[in-house]
Order: C-alpha cells, then structure tokens, then sequence
C-alpha cells in the first residue's frame, strides 16, 4: 500500500549472519504491525506483530522494533538460514482497525 | 479446522467475462478480507468486511463487488474482467481478539 514503504527491496546475506528490513508508515492513527513471511508459490504467513504500545518484541531468532514518533519500524533475523529464504512483507493497520496496508516486499537470500 | 479456503484455485477468463471468488474460514473470525499481489506490488486491499452485511472499499476497489451474507463466507466478483485484473488474490481473515490475519492460498486469476 503507498502509505507503507519498505527496504530494501531484496536483501542478500551469508548464513549465519543478521537480516534487518525496515519499513515506514504515514498513518499516525496506526496501532498494529504485523510482519508476514511468503515462501514461493505459498500464501503470506504472520511471523510476528508489535502493538502500539510496545516498543520491543522478540520471538527467538525473529524480533521486531517499533518507534512510534519517528513512525518506523524493523524486522531483525539473527543467525539466519537457507530456510529463512523468502518474501517479507511489514504491514500497519489502517487507522486504527483492522485492515491492513502492506509494503512492497522484501525478497531475503539465505546464501550457505 | 480447514483455516481460510479459496474457491477456485486457477482460472481463465476472457475479457467482459464475470466470474465470482468464493472464501470461506472456519475460525469464526469476524473480519474478512480480499487481496490482490502483482509483482513488485505487495499485497492490495481491494475490500473487506467487519461483519455479516457489511462491507468497505480498500485501495483497490474499481472493478470489484464483494458480499458477505454469512459470517464464514466472503465473497469478490467481477462484473466484466479486464486483462488488468489478471493477478493473484488472497482473502484472509481475522478476528478480535487475535488481530493477525490469516491467509487463504490464493486464486491465480489470468485475463485474457
């Protein structure tokens, strides 16, 4: 959706090593981030999500931030793997409801 | 519990030609929502519904009808197709309490 954008488009990193995507949002009545993981072929999966009301939240390897004032927020992946190879979409809710606006994707390479 | 299912899986049209979308969940979620993907685009809100009866216009609504007579059931037409509605569609769902949409596995719709 063109009020989320996200970075970078597509994102190379070794095995091993940290994945950071970073996404923007205009919509300040926004109060719900959900990111999604798309494997080629498959339908969006819900990884993780982050509440207004929290600036932090992780989940093993997966975390995400959220700056309210600077409206951004981050998916960070730590010791990545092959299989962690897919599409990332970051979404924000528009407004405060339930429907979602999403960026244009990430497309991650997990090389061994 | 089959999740969120799309009917059908694969179609062809030819243009001016209508055709319906069927999606049903059984999570009894009370939100319900069709997508569109086209490459480098992300995913596109085209309509959704906050209830039985109810309905909105998202990003994307041109071109578009959607119904939702019962709570499991969504429902997207397209009144005369247009090569530019050849894409991917995704409907999901959500509920309340648990704000994180679930995904259908997409109806790879080509215009011809």
């Amino acid at each position: 959706g063109e009020n989320v954008e996200q970075h970078p488009s597509t994102l190379s990193v070794q095995e091993g090593d940290s994945a950071v995507i970073k996404c923007t949002y205009s919509d300040s009545a926004s109060n719900y981030f959900p990111w999604y993981k798309q494997e080629l072929g498959k339908r969006p999966q819900l990884i993780i999500d982050i509440r207004s009301n929290v600036g932090e939240k992780k989940d093993q390897r997966i975390a995400v931030t959220l700056n309210k004032t600077a409206k951004h927020f981050s998916l960070h992946i730590t010791e990545t793997q092959p299989e962690d190879s897919a599409v990332y979409f970051c979404a924000a809710s528009i407004n405060s409801g339930y429907a979602l606006n999403f960026g244009k994707g990430t497309s991650l390479l997990v090389t061994p | 519990n089959a999740g969120v299912t799309q009917t059908p899986k694969f179609r062809v049209l030819k243009t001016g030609q209508s055709m319906t979308l069927l999606c049903a969940q059984d999570m009894n979620h009370e939100y319900m929502y069709w997508y569109r993907q086209d490459p480098g685009m992300g995913l596109r809100l085209i309509h959704y519904s906050v209830g039985e009866g109810t309905t909105a216009k998202g990003e994307v609504p041109d071109g578009y009808n959607v119904s939702r007579l019962k709570k499991q059931n969504f429902l997207l037409g397209l009144e005369s197709a247009a090569p530019s509605q050849t894409s991917v569609y995704f409907c999901a769902s959500s509920s309340i309490l648990d704000r994180g949409a679930f995904f259908g596995p997409g109806t790879r719709l080509t215009v011809l």
